[in-house]
């Protein structure tokens, strides 16, 4: 069964910083592309950054380029985001997403992790 | 670029059919024959229903189905029933951004 658990949200103030681990088990993590995709309070989902099997290819949404670093440890099975000068807009649940085709946003996804940035 | 628009709420009574509409641009759904559509019950991740316009992963019921024109995508839910009650988006692949998504449909079993 595929399972993504995300884990370190959590309450940061405007200017902070959080990094965000999403724990893959159930299929060969390396294989596999993943996105991480955040959804604000009642909004509907919005891409934010995606990184290839093997950390070739990385894209950001331009609301987070510059500010935000995905990356991810294949000998862990573990997808990562480093997300620094936080601001009030990027309060949201935060979930990683595994990418079949890069044409689907993601085939299976985590429950989240929630990021709020408020002073 | 924009969201893609779909209707706030959609409702239907037991067993009747629905259909949510997509709109986007000549530069996302009118351009790729990538759309996809997620039902996301409350406080529940998004679950992949359609891709690729009208396709169904495994184990998603034959009662959803989905369709495209121009830059319309739409998605079908047929025999209605009350565990389809839940906010529905939709995605499609862009050439500038690898998705975007829409505003959301919530779907009400009366």
């Amino acid at each position: 069964e595929v399972q993504l658990v995300e884990s370190g949200g959590g309450l940061v103030q405007p200017g902070g910083s959080l990094r965000l681990s999403c724990a893959a088990s159930g299929f060969t993590f390396s294989l596999y592309s993943m996105n991480w995709v955040r959804q604000a309070p009642g909004k509907g989902p919005e891409w934010v950054s995606y990184i290839s099997s093997s950390s070739t290819t990385i894209y950001y949404a331009d609301s987070v380029k510059g500010r935000f670093t995905i990356s991810r440890d294949n000998a862990k099975n573990s997808l990562y985001l480093q997300m620094n000068s936080l601001r009030a807009e990027d309060t949201a649940v935060y979930y990683c997403a595994r990418v079949h085709r890069i044409e689907v946003a993601g085939d299976y996804w985590g429950q989240g992790t929630l990021v709020t940035a408020s002073s | 670029q924009s969201a893609l628009t779909q209707p706030a709420s959609v409702s239907g009574s037991p067993g009747q059919s629905i259909t949510i509409s997509c709109t986007g641009t000549s530069s996302d759904v009118g351009d790729y024959n990538s759309v996809s559509w997620y039902q996301q019950h409350p406080g529940k991740a998004p679950k992949l229903m359609i891709y690729d316009v009208s396709n169904r992963p495994s184990g998603i019921s034959n009662r959803f189905s989905g369709s495209k024109s121009g830059n319309t995508a739409s998605l079908t839910i047929s025999g209605l029933q009350a565990d389809d009650e839940a906010d529905y988006y939709c995605s499609s692949y862009t050439r500038s951004r690898p998705y975007v998504f829409g505003t959301g449909t919530k779907v009400t079993v009366l």
